[in-house]
């Protein structure tokens, strides 16, 4: 079956470091790979997305590769600001028949100190 | 700009009372969605709609119903809420196949 595994938070980090956030999924067809970003009280908003592999989705500083040869989906970013605290959740989806079904991991709530 | 509206953002009800959380679309997609989340249990799918008057169950679908009856609006019902369906209610909505999801503000539900 579908599933998504992300790594556990929190990640905690000084503002300007480098953010790295792991991504694995397991699907049985060829599905489109997301990540949204979930903001405290607030739904989840899409930061980025790749609907198929080698593709590189990016937005505000923040991009992840569709590697299908490791199942991956990184979410990487240069230099994190203290806005940027939040949990992120990594997606996929895959359709069947008349609809989409979605997968998401559990989230990474991830601090950014000043 | 897409829009996905959910009526309330915080809702109080007493054990036993039936509620109804309401969700609208803007974009006309077909297929909408009801997810209840948890700390740890992260996003847990209750029902989904692929067209009007459509409904499947997901994961976690006792105790709740479900409304389609026009495309843009896709109804949450508690038939007698419980304290465990204390949670926060997200509703999404996408096209068919492979797009993402457009997700409300959520509801924050406390049932006393």
């Amino acid at each position: 079956g579908n599933s998504v595994t992300q790594m556990e938070g929190p990640v905690t980090l000084s503002e300007e470091a480098f953010l790295t956030i792991n991504c694995t999924y397991t699907a049985t067809g060829y599905p489109s790979l997301f990540w949204y970003v979930q903001y405290p009280g607030e739904g989840l908003q899409l930061l980025l997305k790749a609907t198929k592999a080698d593709d590189k989705g990016s937005n505000k500083g923040f991009e992840a590769t569709y590697r299908k040869e490791t199942t991956s989906f990184h979410l990487e970013k240069g230099s994190v600001q203290v806005s940027d605290s939040a949990v992120y959740f990594c997606a996929l989806s895959e359709g069947a028949g008349n609809f989409n079904k979605f997968y998401f991991g559990s989230g990474t709530k991830l601090n950014v100190k000043p | 700009d897409v829009k996905v509206t959910q009526s309330s953002r915080y809702l109080v009800k007493r054990t036993g009372e039936k509620v109804f959380l309401e969700c609208v679309q803007d974009m006309d997609h077909e297929n909408m969605f009801w997810y209840r989340q948890d700390p740890g249990l992260g996003l847990r799918l209750i029902y989904f709609s692929y067209d009007v008057k459509m409904k499947e169950k997901g994961d976690i679908p006792e105790g709740y119903s479900v409304s389609r009856e026009k495309k843009e609006r896709f109804s949450l019902i508690l038939e007698s809420a419980s304290t465990n369906q204390t949670s926060m209610y997200l509703c999404a909505s996408s096209l068919p196949r492979y797009t993402e999801a457009f997700f409300g503000q959520g509801t924050r539900l406390t049932v006393v």
